[in-house]
């Protein structure tokens, strides 16, 4: 199975920053790399998919960027909605998640 | 509008099987290239993938719990039906049927989710 890491596991941040997340996998798994947003009580919902393109509807200052074993998650200026929690998830291999990393507010 | 909704019960006992039912508008189970899956997501943690079900009925499980899962659909009702076998307490988790998006396995439409606890 494919291992994923996330980091931080959590962090926290103020509106109008710069906050970017690390998934790590322990194989090469190309671009086949997801991102979601989970907020509390709430089902998650697409970010980004192969590894840096924007889903339909998402705002631009979310990017994705990565190849092989190293991913981020990339939110250019934090906004109030942007709260939440946030899972990679790889398609190379059978499908897995990484175990998240919570953003709040500082 | 691509919406889903998950029913079954909310309380299941160990060693029974748990029956949920997806009920899909937006699209239809007979196109090609369309998939619907199951995700599940204890409290607290991350989500696992469990299975998914396409148009020409190929199935793809979690190869964990491939042995417990039935996944099947009935095209005429836009329905999908997991099944899992002999559940657990570590089953304790919020199920969610999921639209597979046709760039690769992301996931591009969520059901709210149904919360089962498994429980004598």
């Amino acid at each position: 199975d494919i291992q994923m890491t996330q980091s931080p596991s959590s962090l926290s941040a103020s509106i109008g920053d710069r906050v970017t997340i690390t998934c790590r996998t322990s194989q090469n798994i190309n671009t086949y790399l997801n991102w979601y947003q989970q907020k509390p009580g709430k089902a998650p919902q697409l970010l980004i998919y192969g590894a840096s393109s924007l889903q339909s509807g998402v705002p631009s200052r979310f990017s994705g960027s990565g190849f092989g074993t190293h991913f981020t998650l990339t939110i250019s200026s934090l906004q109030p909605e942007d709260f939440a929690t946030y899972f990679c998830q790889q398609s190379s291999g059978a499908l897995t998640f990484g175990p998240g990393t919570k953003v709040d507010i500082k | 509008q691509i919406t889903l909704e998950e029913s079954g019960p909310t309380l299941v006992k160990p060693t029974q099987t748990l029956t949920l039912t997806c009920t899909f508008s937006g699209f239809s189970l007979s196109t090609s290239g369309v998939g619907v899956g199951w995700v599940r997501q204890p409290p607290g943690k991350a989500p696992e993938w469990l299975g998914v079900i396409y148009w020409d009925d190929d199935k793809r499980y979690s190869p964990s719990l491939k042995r417990r899962l039935t996944i099947t659909k009935d095209t005429s009702k836009n329905q999908v039906v997991l099944k899992m076998t002999d559940m657990d307490p570590v089953d304790t988790a919020k199920y969610y049927c999921v639209h597979k998006g046709f760039n690769g396995w992301e996931f591009d439409y969520w059901g709210q989710g149904t919360l089962v606890t498994v429980s004598s």
